[in-house]
């Protein structure tokens, strides 16, 4: 089974600091792995995926993820926050389906 | 607007009644998949397509759900006798075959049973 886990339900942060988002993964075979970003009463935006080769992949809007095999780790990053970065933010693994984390929410305080 | 497009955006409807949901996905997309997200949730799978044909169902679809995609095209989600249960957003996701392309998700439904 294919699974993902996000241990934090919120982060707050001060804007222009660092950003981490964390997410643990679970599956059989190579991983490919996702991140969304959802704001209130929309559908999710696609921020970024690791499918193979380079560990720290870039994505939309300033944002990173480093894949970690040996922590089964796939933590979202942001070098310096913004206040428009607020919004709920889930990690996910695809076999065919897309099987997500509970999701994190994130806070990025003036 | 070439994206995933959902319809209708909010449904209010009384216990009991049908409602269908409509999912347009991205035109040159043969994968089409629907999830449910309730409150504080991560989306669920509920099911997906590969152009017309329904290649899997979650158990969370009970025998009051159906959907459908007749033309390869547009898809369709139907619940019958809802529930208060059934209360959720319902979002449509589309993509191209194989694991590494990202699915691109519609809006989504917002669906409220009285």
């Amino acid at each position: 089974a294919q699974s993902v886990a996000q241990p934090e339900d919120q982060v707050n942060v001060a804007e222009g600091n660092p950003l981490t988002v964390k997410c643990t993964y679970s599956v059989s075979g190579n991983p490919y792995l996702f991140w969304y970003v959802q704001y209130p009463n929309r559908g999710l935006q696609f921020l970024l995926k690791y499918i193979t080769g380079d560990n720290l992949v870039k994505g939309s809007y300033g944002f990173e993820a480093e894949f970690n095999k040996s922590q089964t780790s796939f933590h979202l990053k942001k070098p310096s926050a913004l206040v428009s970065d607020s919004a709920l933010y889930f990690c996910a693994v695809r076999y065919y389906k897309l099987s997500f984390g509970a999701g994190t929410t994130v806070t990025v305080r003036a | 607007d070439t994206g995933v497009s959902q319809d209708p955006r909010h449904k209010i409807t009384k216990r009991g009644q049908n409602v269908t949901f409509r999912c347009d996905p991205i035109s040159e997309h043969n994968r089409l998949y629907w999830y449910r997200q309730t409150l504080g949730q991560g989306p669920e799978f509920l099911t997906y397509f590969q152009n017309e044909a329904q290649l899997e169902k979650s158990r969370l679809l009970s025998d009051r759900f159906s959907a459908e995609r007749p033309k390869g095209s547009f898809s369709t989600l139907e619940i019958q006798r809802t529930e208060q249960g059934d209360s959720a957003m319902y979002l449509c996701a589309s993509s191209i075959q194989g694991r590494k392309g990202e699915q691109f998700f519609g809006p989504g439904t917002r669906l409220t049973v009285l």
